[in-house]
C-alpha cells in the first residue's frame, strides 16, 4: 500500500547538537517529497521540497534533506539545532503525476530541544 | 500579503449546535483545502476546491459536514449538528497551481471544542 512513514514520534536533542528526522515512503515511482514544520499553535509551513535533480535540497531555517532512492527515504537534517526549532515536523508526499489534492502527510515527529 | 486568515481561532460549543468556520484565502491562490488535525488521526484532508469548485470531498466524514466556496475570497466549513468527536483543529490551506505541486500555505487553524 502507498504510504509515508515517520518512524519516530518524539525526539529530544540538545541545543547545538545535530538533528536527523527520518521519513520513508512506499510508492511505485518516486513521488514529490516535502517537509513541513508546525510550531505550537500555528499552521504548517513548508521547509523544503524535492521534485527531481540534485538529491540534496536546501530549505529555510538552515534545514536540508537528502533523497535516497535506494532506501525510499527523504530524511531531514540540521547540523546545529536551536531552541526555536522545537516543533512538530511532517514529511509529505504527492504521488508522481499527482496534484496538490493528492498531498499525503506522515504522522509527524515532535522535536524537543534541551538547553 | 496577510496570508490565510481563519476565524474563529477558538470555538467552544455544545453538542448539537451548528458550527461555522471561515477562511479567507490568499489572493490569486486557486486551490483551497480544509484539513482536520487530531492527536489520534493526525492531519486529514476533508475537502478541496479548485477555482471555487469542489474537486474532492471524499474526506468529509459524514453529512453533518459541509463546505462552500461562494467566491475566490471566502470559504466556510459547517458542522451541523456538532458532536464531541468533532473536537479538533481545523486548518484552511491554499496553493497556487503555478507555485508547484504540494506547496501549501496554511492558516493558523480554528480549534473547536464540542462539549
Amino acid at each position: 500500500a502507498q504510504s509515508v512513514t515517520q518512524p519516530d514520534i518524539h525526539i529530544t536533542v540538545s541545543e547545538g547538537a545535530s538533528l536527523e528526522l527520518r521519513c520513508n515512503y512506499s510508492y511505485g515511482a518516486t513521488p514529490y517529497l516535502f517537509w513541513y514544520v508546525q510550531s505550537p499553535g500555528q499552521g504548517l509551513q513548508l521547509l523544503l521540497k524535492y521534485f527531481s535533480g540534485d538529491t540534496l535540497v536546501q530549505g529555510i531555517k538552515g534545514f536540508e534533506a537528502e533523497f535516497k532512492r535506494s532506501q525510499s527515504s527523504f530524511n531531514l537534517r540540521k547540523p546545529s539545532v536551536h531552541w526555536s526549532d522545537a516543533a512538530e515536523y511532517f514529511c509529505a508526499v504527492v504521488p508522481y503525476g499527482g496534484s496538490q489534492g493528492n498531498l499525503i502527510f506522515g504522522k509527524g515527529t515532535k522535536l524537543s530541544v534541551k538547553p | 500579503d496577510a496570508g490565510v486568515i481563519q476565524s474563529p481561532r477558538h470555538e467552544v460549543t455544545e453538542m448539537g449546535q451548528e458550527v461555522t468556520l471561515r477562511c479567507k484565502p490568499i489572493s490569486g491562490h486557486d486551490y483551497l483545502f480544509w484539513y482536520r488535525q487530531t492527536m489520534m488521526r493526525g492531519l486529514e484532508l476533508l475537502i478541496y476546491f479548485n477555482n471555487n469548485v469542489p474537486i474532492d470531498d471524499s474526506g468529509m466524514p459524514e453529512d453533518r459536514f459541509s463546505a462552500k466556496m461562494p467566491n475566490a475570497s471566502f470559504s466556510t466549513l459547517k458542522i451541523q449538528p456538532s458532536e464531541p468527536r468533532d473536537s479538533a483543529v481545523y486548518f484552511c490551506a491554499n496553493s497556487a497551481s503555478d507555485r508547484g505541486t504540494g506547496e501549501l500555505f496554511f492558516g493558523e487553524g480554528s480549534r473547536l471544542t464540542v462539549l
